[in-house]
């Protein structure tokens, strides 16, 4: 199986600022990588496919970047409504996996 | 828009089998681009993917819990289903089911808590 980690867990930032959220994957994956947001009680919701491409619907302060192993969600100008879970998800190979979250809380 | 929405027990006795059912609308399920999945969320932990189906019926399931899970499809009625036997407490989770578009979840159910115990 590949292993998704991501860093930090958990991340404090200021409305209008920036967050920044790193997945990384135990083997090479290409552009094979996906981010999700999800609100408590609420199922997650695909933010960005393909390593960088927004899914329609998606502001355009949540950018992703990256290839292979290192990845990287950024979120700029935050807003209240950004308060979530944000897990990253490889679509390399089945079994599909995914990160263990990084839970963003908006100051 | 399609739409999933899961249904079935939301408490199951341990070792039994636990049941499920997702019915899509707004879109036939026999749409072969597609594969459907089911995904679990323990309270408080992270997702875990269990398995998907194919529109032709091909299964893959995650190799953690593959002895135990059969995902099948019902394409008169527009529903897909999840069994899982001989549940314990460490099945206790919130199951969604979802639409997948080349291993990206394109779409969710609202999910339902399903919980083992006595």
């Amino acid at each position: 199986d590949i292993q998704m980690t991501q860093s930090p867990s958990s991340l404090s930032a200021s409305v209008g600022g920036r967050a920044t959220i790193t997945c990384r994957a135990s083997q090479s994956i290409g552009g094979r990588l996906n981010w999700y947001q999800q609100k408590p009680g609420k199922a997650p919701n695909l933010l960005i496919y393909g390593a960088s491409s927004l899914q329609d619907g998606v502001p355009s302060r949540f950018s992703g970047s990256g290839f292979n192993t290192d990845f990287t969600l950024t979120i700029s100008t935050l807003q209240p409504e950004d308060s979530a879970t944000y897990y990253c998800q490889q679509s390399h190979s089945t079994p599909l996996t995914f990160g263990g979250g990084t839970k963003v809380e908006i100051k | 828009q399609v739409q999933l929405q899961e249904s079935g027990p939301g408490l199951v006795k341990p070792s039994q089998t636990l049941s499920l059912t997702c019915t899509v609308s707004g879109g036939s399920i026999s749409r072969s681009i597609y594969y459907w999945s089911w995904i679990r969320q323990p309270a408080g932990k992270g997702l875990e993917w269990i398995g998907r189906i194919s529109t032709s019926g091909s299964t893959n399931y995650n190799p953690s819990l593959k002895s135990r899970v059969t995902i099948s499809l019902d394409t008169s009625r527009n529903q897909f289903s999840l069994m899982v036997d001989s549940v314990t407490a460490a099945d206790t989770a919130v199951y969604y089911c979802a639409r997948v578009l080349e291993a990206t979840v394109m779409g969710w159910g609202q999910g339902t808590l399903v919980t083992v115990s006595s």
